[in-house]
């Protein structure tokens, strides 16, 4: 069984705080994505990365930042703090080939104050 | 980019099949089908994934008409552990960019 987790299920943070959230998988996928989802806007792609050290820019990039050193791990890191990030955050991966699904965590719930 | 369309909401009573119809008009040749499941406060759940025609396992079955604009998912006898937030999602994992969640369909049984 694939097994996504993260490193917090709630955070409380204030504005203007670096906050990092990691995400480790244990199923050697290449995939792995970050996901903010907010009531009534689904789930939006926030960045995701391919391979160790490669990341692109999914729909909404600007305010956060990624780092993927090792393969099992992705960190979405929020430079300044700020009340509209307040969301869930989910991360997931996938293996690389072309229909494989996304397995996801169980989501860490972040406030800014 | 293939956005989706669904329905908002839906309700249905124990028992009942329900049908939730996906809406994908610029899928492009690669991208294949997808639905999750999300329940409260946990991370989306894979149910089932389709290039064309029909598919089927222990847990739905997806529709899939020729010209792939659309897509069904089919839930038999739903229970009220249906209850959930069911997305419709296309595109091509290679790619993670590729792959837009809409705002889903929010299923409710009732007893």
């Amino acid at each position: 069984d694939v097994k996504v987790t993260q490193s917090s299920r709630y955070l409380v943070k204030r504005t203007g705080e670096k906050v990092f959230l990691e995400c480790v998988q244990d199923m050697d996928h290449e995939n792995m994505f970050w996901y903010r989802q907010d009531p009534g806007l689904g789930l939006r792609l926030i960045y995701f990365s391919y391979d160790v050290k490669m990341k692109e820019k999914g729909d909404i990039p600007e305010g956060y930042s990624v780092s993927r050193e090792k393969k099992e791990r992705f960190s979405l890191i929020l430079e300044s703090a700020s009340t509209n990030q307040t969301s869930m955050y989910l991360c997931a991966s996938s293996l690389t080939s072309r229909k494989e699904t996304q397995y996801f965590g169980p989501g860490t719930r972040l406030l800014v104050l | 980019l293939a956005k989706t369309t669904q329905p908002i909401s839906m309700d249905s009573y124990e028992g009942q099949e329900v049908n939730i119809t996906c809406s994908h008009n610029n899928i492009a040749t690669n991208d294949y089908i997808t639905w999750y499941q999300q329940f409260p406060s946990q991370g989306p759940r894979f149910i089932i994934q389709g290039y064309k025609t029909k598919v089927t396992n222990e847990v739905a079955s997806l529709f899939i008409p020729a010209d792939r604009k659309s897509s069904t998912l089919s839930l038999p006898r739903v229970s009220l552990s249906d209850t959930a937030v069911y997305y419709c999602l296309v595109g091509d994992s290679n790619y993670g960019q590729n792959f837009v969640f809409g705002p889903g369909t929010r299923l409710s049984v009732l007893p």
